[in-house]
């Protein structure tokens, strides 16, 4: 499984833009990236998965470079309850998948 | 809400006695995981089911951990004999590939706490 490397906190303020960067440089052919948001003492929660090129829902949105060696989750706007762990994964679509979670981006949103 | 449900949400032991926790996966989900998280880290894989079947278990589940999912629906972690050093969160996942997603997206409970005193 691809290992991934990301910024271990980030601050930022309530309706900013924030974008944080995965690194992934041994991406396989198959491997999706998927990004997971945790608030403390809860489950992570899928938020964007993706590709290639750019994905986005309601939450969020996933820039995929073509060389697919990194990716930036975009958070835009952010919140007080955005403040949370952020985890970039990459995973195969192929079989089961034992997910591998890093330490994940801390956020933290001030007023 | 029909997510992955988890239960109990805490709980406290003395050393040396045993545990059982429960996880109920989105319904219709044939694979359910079992992680184990601990404070600052990401959650470790620890066990793996499709339907009623064990198909992979981590180093981290030591003899005295075992989990079972008898009818392919709900399943238990069971922890003998606890040790301070399994004080973690424990953590279920459940997914099912329908072709919605591309890939075996997983879908987590909220976790049982457990403290080993």
């Amino acid at each position: 499984l691809a290992k991934t490397t990301q910024p271990i906190s980030m601050d930022s303020y309530e309706g900013q833009e924030v974008n944080i960067t995965c690194s992934h440089n041994n991406i396989a052919t198959n491997d999706y990236i998927t990004w997971y948001q945790q608030f403390p003492s809860q489950g992570p929660r899928f938020i964007i998965q993706g590709y290639k090129t750019k994905v986005t829902n309601e939450v969020a949105s996933l820039f995929i470079p073509a060389d697919r060696k990194s990716s930036t989750l975009s958070l835009p706007r952010v919140s007080l309850s955005d403040t949370a762990v952020y985890y970039c994964l990459v995973a195969g679509n192929t079989g089961f998948q034992k997910l591998v979670f890093g330490t994940g981006t801390r956020l933290l949103v001030s007023p | 809400d029909t997510g992955v449900s988890q239960n109990p949400r805490h709980k406290i032991t003395k050393r040396g006695q045993n545990v059982t926790f429960r996880c109920d996966p989105i319904s219709e989900h044939n694979r359910l995981y079992w992680y184990r998280q601990t404070l600052g880290q990401g959650p470790e894989f620890l066990t793996y089911f499709q339907n009623e079947a064990q198909l992979e278990k981590s180093r981290l589940l030591s003899d005295r951990f075992s989990a079972e999912r008898p009818k392919g629906s709900f399943s238990t972690l069971e922890i003998q004999r606890t040790e301070q050093g399994d004080s973690a969160m424990y953590l279920c996942a459940s997914s099912v590939m329908d072709g919605l997603r591309p890939t075996d997206t997983q879908y987590f409970g909220p976790g049982t706490r457990l403290t080993v005193l």
